[in-house]
Parts: C-alpha cells; sequence; structure tokens
C-alpha cells in the first residue's frame, strides 16, 4: 500500500472527447508526477509538479494537462481524444520535492479511447 | 538523451532457486539514480531497490541484489530463494542526479514467472 490512490480506475471515452484523471498522495507529498504506460510498455513521463508549479514536462502535446492542490490531490486533463491515448495512466508521488528518490505509484487508471 | 534497455521480456525461475534480470542504460551523466520496480497484476508499482551512481557498494534488500557496472553501464537484478509472490513485471529506471526534471526513464519491462 503505498497511499496513492487513483481514480477513476477505468473508463471508456470516444475519440475527440475529453477526460479527468484523479490522484490523491499521502500528506506531506508535495511533488507529483504522471506517466502514461502504453500495452506492454514501460510508463512514459508526461509531466511533474511541485508545489503546484509544473517542473518538467516529457514528450507529450500541450493538450495534456495537469493541476496540482494544496491538499496533495491532483489532476491529469486530455483534450481532444485521440485513440493512441488508450493507455494506463500512473499517478506518482514523492516527498521532499523533487530530488529525493523513491516515487509512490497509484494503481493506475485504464483508459480505453474508441 | 538517457535510455534504458532490458533485453529480456520475460524470464521463468524454479520456487527458491536464482534469477538475475538483466538492465543496460546510457548515458553521459555522472550523477544518476537506478531503480528496480516491481509492478504485480494488481498494478501498483513497488519500489524494489535504488542506486545511487556515486556509490561503488552494490545495493542489497533482503533476497534482491544487484550488480551495478558503471564502466558498462549494466545494473542487474538478483533474486535469490525466489518466491511465488515475487511474479511480476520489473522495471529498470533511471533517473538524473541534477538538477532540473527528475523524471524516470523506465525500461519496457522483464515478466518474471515463479514456477511451483
Amino acid at each position: 500500500e503505498t497511499g496513492v490512490t487513483q481514480s477513476p480506475t477505468h473508463l471508456i471515452k470516444t475519440r475527440g472527447q475529453q477526460v479527468t484523471l484523479r490522484c490523491s498522495s499521502q500528506s506531506g507529498h508535495n511533488t507529483v508526477s504522471w506517466y502514461q504506460q502504453a500495452l506492454g510498455q514501460g510508463p512514459q513521463f508526461i509531466f511533474q509538479y511541485y508545489r503546484e508549479e509544473e517542473n518538467g514536462r516529457g514528450n507529450f502535446p500541450p493538450r495534456f494537462s495537469g493541476l496540482q492542490f494544496p491538499n496533495y490531490s491532483s489532476e491529469l486533463n486530455v483534450n481532444a481524444l485521440e485513440l493512441d491515448d488508450s493507455a494506463l495512466y500512473l499517478c506518482a508521488s514523492s516527498l521532499g520535492g523533487p530530488a529525493t528518490g523513491e516515487l509512490f505509484f497509484g494503481e493506475g487508471s485504464r483508459l480505453t479511447v474508441l | 538523451a538517457q535510455t534504458v534497455t532490458q533485453s529480456q521480456p520475460e524470464m521463468s525461475v524454479q520456487e527458491a532457486e536464482t534469477v538475475t534480470l538483466s538492465c543496460t542504460y546510457d548515458t553521459s551523466e555522472s550523477d544518476y539514480y537506478l531503480f528496480w520496480y516491481k509492478q504485480p497484476p494488481s498494478r501498483q508499482m513497488i519500489l524494489v531497490i535504488r542506486q545511487e551512481a556515486y556509490k561503488q557498494q552494490n545495493a542489497t534488500e533482503n533476497r534482491f541484489s544487484v550488480n551495478f557496472q558503471k564502466a558498462a553501464k549494466s545494473f542487474s537484478l538478483k533474486i535469490s530463494d525466489s518466491q511465488l509472490g515475487d511474479a511480476a513485471m520489473y522495471f529498470c529506471a533511471y533517473r538524473t542526479g541534477t538538477s532540473g526534471t527528475y523524471k524516470y526513464i523506465f525500461g519496457t519491462g522483464t515478466r518474471l514467472k515463479v514456477l511451483a
């Protein structure tokens, strides 16, 4: 049990729709990262937030956006969904800032785009 | 750009035996961290072991140990006395140690099967 919870666990959307995925981290975990894990692949870094500011971004288009809230929760928003967005989306938090080592992962949200 | 390669898509081991999972990486940095994460069918990634590049001594955590060869850019995971609960996907990951975005770069994973 990592103390990171994500919702929803599964969802199905159609191409062109928008989706919001949510993550709740442990108290004090002021850094949150989001990863996309396509089937049979390793997780790919989407972006990281530290103290409610975006702290870095991977190779994902602007239609992927995020928010981090003061209560250690965060959101991943994806607009104009494409078929290739179908994946497991993982939230990971850490304590003490981006430089600390261990990430605590949630179980993920499985997104299917039809 | 940094890359992480896991060349073994799947490995099998008998219960109580030892297995080694391979990982190689490429980087021009001297300061970085390496990790092995386990992802069981429940999907929640769990940290197995970490290694700081500046440390020469190989990390160990109970039945799990690594063989860190910095010059060869190799970071293998050894699991001793394998148990049924060790069955999972194992991901090798790299993280820069310098300032900036502390993103993790993951390999494609190795599926470990433990045979009773």
